[in-house]
């Protein structure tokens, strides 16, 4: 089975703070990704990355970074915590163009 | 640049009955894939049904089926026989072959009453 494993299901940090939510899936897959969660919204693409060191901005970059340095491993960074990044954060990996497999979220609420 | 839209934002069904939950898009992507995620409350993200453009043919997994109607851009996805355990939220989902990242829609609460 596939596994993408997120660091931590939950988080609480404060305003100002940098965070570092970590991904990590072990089926060799190129491609990663970081998702947000909020209600009403469904899932919003943050970054994704094709391969180590490379990285695309999504549909919701701003106020966010990431760092992909080894294959199974991708990182989502916020440089300064603001509270309108309280939200559900999932991480997602997929073997090219195919369905992806997700994290089980990480529920970051910022104080 | 696309969009996925689910017009009904929670729907609820009697164990055993038939439910269908609805999905709409909008691409100039000839090549794409479609999905249907199901969250159950533990937050796991789960892969429902797969279908892919260039196939006529409407997938089917077990109690799940789609119907794919390529050129209204509609992808609908069908329940039969609700299970309590089908209690979730709904995402439908696009990808194109080019970008490789999912598109979702705002999902759909699906509630199976006993």
């Amino acid at each position: 089975d596939v596994k993408v494993t997120q660091s931590s299901r939950y988080l609480v940090k404060r305003t100002g703070e940098k965070v570092f939510l970590e991904c990590v899936q072990d089926m060799d897959h190129e491609n990663m990704f970081w998702y947000r969660q909020d209600p009403g919204l469904g899932l919003r693409l943050i970054y994704f990355s094709y391969d180590v060191k490379m990285k695309e901005k999504g549909d919701i970059p701003e106020g966010y970074s990431v760092s992909r340095e080894k294959k199974e491993r991708f990182s989502l960074i916020l440089e300064s915590a603001s509270t309108n990044q309280t939200s559900m954060y999932l991480c997602a990996s997929s073997p090219r163009s195919t369905e992806a497999f997700f994290g089980q979220g990480t529920r970051l609420t910022v104080v | 640049a696309q969009t996925v839209t689910q017009s009904q934002p929670e729907m609820s069904v009697q164990e055993a009955e038939t439910v269908t939950l609805s999905c709409t898009y909008d691409t100039s992507e000839n090549n794409y894939y479609l999905f249907w995620y199901k969250q159950p409350p533990s937050r796991q993200m789960i892969l429902v049904i797969r279908q892919e453009a260039y196939k006529q043919q409407n997938a089917t997994e077990n109690r799940f089926s789609v119907n794919f109607q390529k050129a209204a851009k509609s992808f609908s996805l069908k329940i039969s026989d609700s299970q309590l355990g089908d209690t979730a939220m709904y995402f439908c989902a696009f990808m194109d072959t080019g970008r490789r990242a999912l598109t979702f829609g705002s999902g759909t609460r699906l509630q199976v009453q006993p």
